[in-house]
Formats: C-alpha cells, sequence, structure tokens
C-alpha cells in the first residue's frame, strides 16, 4: 500500500494554458475524489468516481474543468484555459466502499499546487 | 445538508498544556464525523473518526475526540501539546452516500514553547 501518488506535485502556468493533474489511488479502492483547497480554506469536493464511472460533479467543476478515470485505476483532471482563480491545491482521494456505505476512510493525496499567472 | 463549523480559526497553546479545537456539525442524519491534520505543503491525514458506538473515539499521537448528540459537537482534545503538532486541523463530515465529506474552515494550531 504505497498511499495516494500524484503529480506533478506544483505546476505553475500561465493564464490560458491547459494543466492536467494525474492521481493514482491505492490499489484496488474502487472510489476516487477530487477536492480543490485555496489558502485558509477547508477543500471543496469537486467530484467522484465508482469505478471508471463519473457518479458526482460539483458546481465549482465548470465546463473548463474534467476529469476522467478511463481504467477505474488512475485518474486525471484537466483545466483548459486556466485562470487565476484557478490557483489552488488540488486533492486527490480515494477509498474502498460498497456502493451506499457511508463512514469508510478517504486517504488524501500529498495534493498537486497550481499557480497561474 | 450536513456541514461542520469550526470555532477559532486560529489557536495557540504552550507546550505540554492542553489542545482542544472545536467543531459543531449540522447533520439531517445521523452524521458520521472525522478529524484530519495538514502539516505543511502536504495532503491530509486522518486523526480519528467516529462511525457508531463508543462515543470517545480515540485517533493517532495522542488526540481523542468525543462525539456529544446533544451539543452537536466532536471537539478534537490532546492532554498535553507537543511542537510537532503544529498544523491545519480541519473536521470533516460525510455527506450523502457517496461518502464525500464536507469540511470546515481549518484550525491552524500554533504551539509554543
Amino acid at each position: 500500500d504505497t498511499g495516494v501518488s500524484q503529480n506533478p506535485r506544483h505546476k505553475i502556468t500561465k493564464r490560458g494554458q491547459n494543466v492536467t493533474f494525474r492521481c493514482d489511488p491505492i490499489s484496488e479502492h474502487n472510489r476516487l475524489y477530487w477536492y480543490r483547497q485555496t489558502l485558509g480554506q477547508g477543500p471543496e469536493f469537486l467530484t467522484y468516481f465508482q469505478n471508471e464511472a463519473q457518479l458526482e460533479k460539483s458546481r465549482l467543476l465548470s465546463d473548463r474543468f474534467s476529469a476522467e478515470r478511463p481504467k477505474g485505476s488512475f485518474s486525471t483532471l484537466e483545466i483548459q484555459r486556466t485562470e487565476q482563480g484557478d490557483s489552488a491545491m488540488y486533492l486527490c482521494a480515494s477509498s474502498s466502499a460498497s456502493s451506499g456505505a457511508r463512514g469508510n476512510t478517504i486517504y488524501f493525496g500529498e495534493g498537486s499546487w497550481l499557480t497561474v499567472v | 445538508a450536513q456541514s461542520v463549523t469550526q470555532l477559532g480559526s486560529h489557536v495557540s497553546v504552550s507546550e505540554g498544556a492542553l489542545v482542544l479545537l472545536r467543531c459543531n456539525y449540522s447533520s439531517s442524519v445521523p452524521p458520521y464525523l472525522f478529524w484530519y491534520v495538514q502539516y505543511p505543503n502536504q495532503g491530509l491525514q486522518l486523526l480519528l473518526k467516529y462511525t457508531t458506538g463508543a462515543t470517545l473515539v480515540k485517533g493517532i499521537n495522542g488526540f481523542e475526540a468525543e462525539f456529544k448528540k446533544s451539543e452537536t459537537s466532536f471537539h478534537l482534545t490532546k492532554p498535553s501539546a507537543h511542537m510537532s503538532d503544529a498544523a491545519e486541523y480541519f473536521c470533516a463530515v460525510h455527506t450523502g452516500t457517496a461518502s464525500k465529506l464536507t469540511f470546515g474552515t481549518g484550525t491552524r494550531l500554533q504551539v509554543t514553547l
């Protein structure tokens, strides 16, 4: 069990460019989550997958954001036409949970910092 | 809808003193509650969680929290603070069947000599 892995850890990009973050969850975890955290705030839910299906998206996830989990293992989060307001830490998390089960621990990665200049 | 409120964005204690970080929740269903710790430039690490059963929950690093339904609270405590406890602490509640977490705004704990 190597934990949730995210890369790159840091990304500086110019406004208008596209960026992609990758997340490798704990192996055999069927649920994968993306959160966003800005300075001084708690993480905010963006989206989650159960296996390869994207089951929920937050209103925070504008149409410039897209997430995929093609084979139910790793996931990517792409931000198109980045804006300065996208600067944040993007956290990936995973859990092993049967449908409807609550209370299962969600494990977080180290996060990917995005700075849009 | 479920939510959590953390009272006090910054708490400062002396090394060896009691740590008390406050969290109150709002939930329309029996809540599952969590405390996570975040060290600078790192992700979140689970300290402890309450699901069902015993209302006093013990976690890692000597922390514990007590679920009090009557007070809708889940305060985090540690009898004696260490310098290594300095970090940001987040209270969170499970929401919905997807088990996604709703976080509070966090409390930054400072430990002084």
